[in-house]
């Protein structure tokens, strides 16, 4: 099945500074990769999401590139504020029904990243 | 409002005791799934399901049961609760697999 690998564990940035957070990715069928925030004590909530045709999407003040051929994607945070502190997770999902002997046809999500932004 | 409830929040329990966690979304959606939440170790698969009738086993089923006979219902059955599945659980439901998931609230399971 898929593997998602997250990094870095924890991210420590000053207000107004970038933050940048990677993750790679195991199966090379996959083709729509979501960006979590989960803030202390809350559900997660979806913030950004890329799909395999595209190599970047923007909103605002966040970005998510996409490379395919490295299996490589990373999310993007500009002019960082203290309400962007939270646990910020990657995921990775393949076409429904791919997947062969057994594994979850759905999302796999990496370990997550503490951001924590320093004021 | 468009929603995905979880019942209890909390609960305290002794190992081997039955118990079912609830699930329940107002969307319609196709597409629902549990997770269970660990220190360090992200959000994991448990079970999902693609429709009414139709589930399946995610990265971690070991001890977990689920039923979808409605499509706004998914339980998530613990038969015989031991230490090890003391977690945070998410049940979340989405249009199709590979779209956004909603997540319900969340549910603090600990088992002694």
């Amino acid at each position: 099945g898929e593997n998602v690998e997250q990094h870095p564990s924890t991210l420590s940035v000053q207000e107004g500074d970038s933050a940048v957070i990677k993750c790679t990715y195991s199966d090379s069928a996959s083709n729509y990769f979501p960006w979590y925030k989960q803030e202390l004590g809350k559900r997660p909530q979806l913030i950004i999401d890329i799909r395999s045709n595209v190599g970047e999407k923007k909103d605002q003040r966040i970005a998510v590139t996409l490379n395919k051929t490295a299996k490589h994607f990373s999310l993007h945070i500009t002019e960082t504020q203290p309400e962007d502190s939270a646990v910020y997770f990657c995921a990775a999902s393949p076409p429904r029904g791919i997947l062969q002997g057994g594994g979850a046809d759905g999302l796999t999500f990496g370990k997550g990243t503490h951001l924590i932004i320093q004021p | 409002e468009a929603q995905v409830t979880q019942n209890p929040r909390y609960l305290i329990t002794v190992t081997g005791k039955k118990l079912t966690v609830t699930c329940s979304q107002n969307m319609n959606h196709e597409y629902m799934s549990w997770y269970r939440q660990d220190p360090g170790l992200g959000l994991r698969q448990i079970y999902y399901s693609m429709n009414v009738e139709v589930t399946d086993k995610g990265d971690v089923p070991e001890g977990y049961k689920v039923s979808r006979k409605e499509k706004r219902n998914f339980p998530l059955i613990l038969e015989s609760p031991s230490p090890n599945q003391t977690s945070l659980y998410f049940c979340a439901s989405s249009r199709d697999h590979a779209g956004e998931q909603y997540f319900g609230p969340g549910t603090r399971l600990t088992v002694t």
